[in-house]
């Protein structure tokens, strides 16, 4: 079956700017989770979407949001770009309850800001 | 707070020779530890994971052990390939403020010297 899906790959964005990352889940997968990883970094949580609902959020600040829909895609908005936004986002699947079933990963969309 | 700490950052060692890699945890009641690796501009996925009434897994080349007593699992590899380059990440499921999620060690790049 097909995995988990991330458009764009790339992106390339200016300071201010504002940018929405899409993600299409493994089928049947209800939670949707997001992660950014910086370079030396390691995955750092933004936040978990289940039954179009957020049940789990990172530290990250309010200009960092997602949404999910009916069809359990995903999308994640940034606003407001900062230079130290550029990193790659991870967008991932489970089947169940992550923290009894972990993740399967998509391919991330890179980002950089300029 | 609820963390993960994972030893050491980078591993090198020589192919044919094991690798072991060490995460401590916080919550005494975790109960589901996975391991990801992430190769160079790839996804993260998963490679074994094991359940707190198990104390250990193995899956070919690759093993985890777990000591809920002290709280530490360990991911082990054997007979080490230069495909088994990578980074890899620790996580254990947590009850961080009334939100049950993984929580990731940092991760360790582990290089396989020819």
């Amino acid at each position: 079956k097909a995995g988990v899906t991330q458009t764009p790959r790339y992106l390339i964005k200016t300071r201010g700017q504002q940018v929405t990352l899409s993600c299409s889940p493994i089928s049947g997968h209800r939670s949707v989770s997001w992660y950014q990883q910086t370079p030396g970094q390691g995955l750092q949580f933004l936040f978990e979407y289940f039954s179009e609902t957020q049940r789990n959020k990172g530290n990250f600040p309010g200009r960092f949001s997602g949404r999910q829909f009916s069809n359990s895609r995903s999308e994640m908005n940034v606003s407001t770009l900062e230079l130290g936004d550029s990193a790659l986002y991870l967008c991932a699947s489970s089947g169940g309850q992550p923290a009894n079933y972990g993740y399967t990963f998509g391919s991330g969309t890179r980002l950089t800001v300029v | 707070g609820e963390n993960v700490e994972q030893h050491p950052s980078t591993l090198s060692v020589q192919e044919g020779d094991s690798a072991v890699i060490k995460c401590t945890y916080s919550d005494s009641a975790s109960n589901y530890f996975p391991w990801y690796k992430q190769e160079l501009g790839k996804r993260p996925q998963l490679i074994i994971d094991i359940r707190s009434n198990v104390g250990e897994k193995k899956d070919q080349r690759i093993a985890v052990t777990l000591n809920k007593t002290a709280k530490h699992f360990s991911l082990h590899i054997t007979e080490t390939q230069p495909e088994d380059s990578a980074v890899y990440f620790c996580a254990a499921s947590m009850w961080v403020d009334s939100n049950y999620q993984l929580i990731w060690g940092a991760g360790t790049k582990l290089i396989i010297k020819p």
